[in-house]
């Protein structure tokens, strides 16, 4: 079946600093892959998405690209702030219509911005 | 404001008791869903539903039921609720899949902290 592997964390990081969150995933077909993000008490917000290979999801800063070759979804911020310390998933979608909506998500990695 | 709102924030319950956990979105989806949240487990589903005809199980739908009677709304019902059951459930809405786009993705509420002692 589907699945969705990514890093281990906690990652701690300097600000300023580059991030690199990696994310693979099996899955038959074509899935749309995403990444979403849960600041403390709160609820899974969508940062980036992409629907086909060779994508590029992109959204405050971050950036994520669609490679079917490695199937990978890896997570990259070239600078990043202490306000982006959160808890950061990957995930994918069903392949088909009844499926689409069987959302798989990684196990989560927190990361931890120093000042 | 566009949302997906679910009550309560919080709850205690005790074992065996019925309980209900409501959703609704104001976005006009088609698409809803629970998932429950577990250290160390990450999110699971529980329960799908693609409109209002249809629902399906998720990863982990024992000891849950739903009903999807309108567009807006997905209660989560524990008939009998035990221990193995407390969690962080989050409700979440998504427009249609269109074959062409993929799935847009999911809109999450905030969550419900569930505790059965």
């Amino acid at each position: 079946g589907n699945s969705v592997t990514q890093m281990e964390g906690p990652v701690t990081l300097s600000e300023e600093a580059f991030l690199t969150i990696n994310c693979t995933y099996t899955a038959t077909g074509y899935p749309s892959l995403f990444w979403y993000v849960q600041y403390p008490g709160e609820g899974l917000q969508l940062l980036l998405k992409a629907t086909k290979a060779d994508d590029k999801g992109s959204n405050k800063g971050f950036e994520a690209t669609y490679r079917k070759e490695t199937t990978s979804f890896h997570l990259e911020k070239g600078s990043v702030q202490v306000s982006d310390s959160a808890v950061y998933f990957c995930a994918l979608s069903g392949t088909s219509y009844s499926s689409a909506s069987k959302i798989i998500f990684g196990s989560g990695t927190r990361l931890s911005i120093r000042p | 404001e566009a949302q997906v709102t679910q009550n309560p924030r919080y709850l205690i319950t005790v074992t065996g008791k019925k309980l209900t956990v409501t959703c609704s979105q104001n976005m006009n989806h088609e698409y809803m869903s629970w998932y429950r949240q577990d250290p160390g487990l990450g999110l699971r589903q529980i329960y799908y539903s693609m409109n209002v005809e249809v629902t399906d199980k998720g990863d982990v739908p024992e000891g849950y039921k739903v009903s999807r009677k309108e567009k807006r709304n997905f209660p989560l019902i524990l008939e009998s609720p035990s221990p193995n059951q407390t969690s962080l459930y989050f409700c979440a809405s998504s427009p249609e899949y269109t074959p062409g786009q993929g799935f847009y993705g999911y809109t999450f509420g905030s969550g419900t902290r569930l505790t059965v002692v």
